[in-house]
């Protein structure tokens, strides 16, 4: 079975100024690593995800994430935010087998302001 | 693409009622979920089907909770009958099985209303 932590339920920050999204997860098997965004009153849309290689992955608007094998994590990222990444974010995980559960955290509240 | 469809996007109903909720996966894929978003619980995945068949029902709450999947292209849930507790929003999400990334792509969600 798999488990995420999502270490922050809010996180306020000024526009421009970087933001950190802490997750740790664990599991008894190897896992592919995902981070999804939900704005408000939409579905989940992917932002990026980690299958192997490069520990450091880019997504889309921005944001990166690094794996961390050791620390068993996945922090999320960007340099400088925007009014429009006012948004919940998910981490998630999935194991790497036939099995396609995604289990997630319990999200990060983004809020943006001026 | 037009993405996953889900019907209806809003839906207010009395306890005791029957609800279904509509999903119409992207085209291709073979695999669906169906998830539901409270405040308390955050997102739980409630049944998964491969091929049209249920894969895992684990998440299913109770007996009141059913889903069904005819074909390809379109899955039910059913609640019957509702109860205010069931208020939440119901995401249904597809994903292409064999894919190793196992993206699942998500509808816009039905925010359910029990009164």
């Amino acid at each position: 079975a798999q488990s995420v932590t999502q270490l922050d339920s809010q996180v306020p920050v000024f526009e421009e100024a970087p933001v950190e999204l802490r997750c740790n997860y664990s599991s008894s098997v190897s896992v592919y690593l995902f981070w999804y965004v939900q704005y408000p009153n939409q579905g989940l849309q992917l932002l990026l995800k980690y299958l192997s290689g490069s520990t450091l992955v880019k997504g889309i608007n921005g944001f990166e994430a690094e794996f961390n094998k050791s620390q068993t994590s996945f922090h999320l990222r960007k340099p400088s935010v925007h009014i429009s990444d006012t948004a919940e974010y998910f981490c998630a995980v999935s194991p790497r087998s036939n099995d396609y559960k995604l289990s997630f955290g319990a999200g990060t509240t983004v809020t943006v302001r001026a | 693409d037009a993405g996953v469809i889900q019907s209806p996007r809003h839906e207010v109903t009395e306890m005791g009622q029957e609800v279904t909720l509509r999903c119409k996966p992207i085209s291709g894929h073979n695999s669906l979920f169906w998830y539901r978003q409270t405040m308390m619980r955050g997102l739980e995945l409630l049944i998964y089907f491969n091929n049209n068949v249920p894969i895992d029902d684990s998440g299913m709450p109770e007996d009141r909770f059913s889903a069904k999947m005819p074909n390809a292209s379109f899955s039910t849930l059913k609640i019957q009958p509702s109860e205010p507790r069931d208020s939440a929003v119901y995401f249904c999400a597809s994903s292409f099985w064999g894919n190793p990334d196992n993206e699942q792509f998500f509808g816009p969600g039905t925010r359910l209303t029990v009164l």
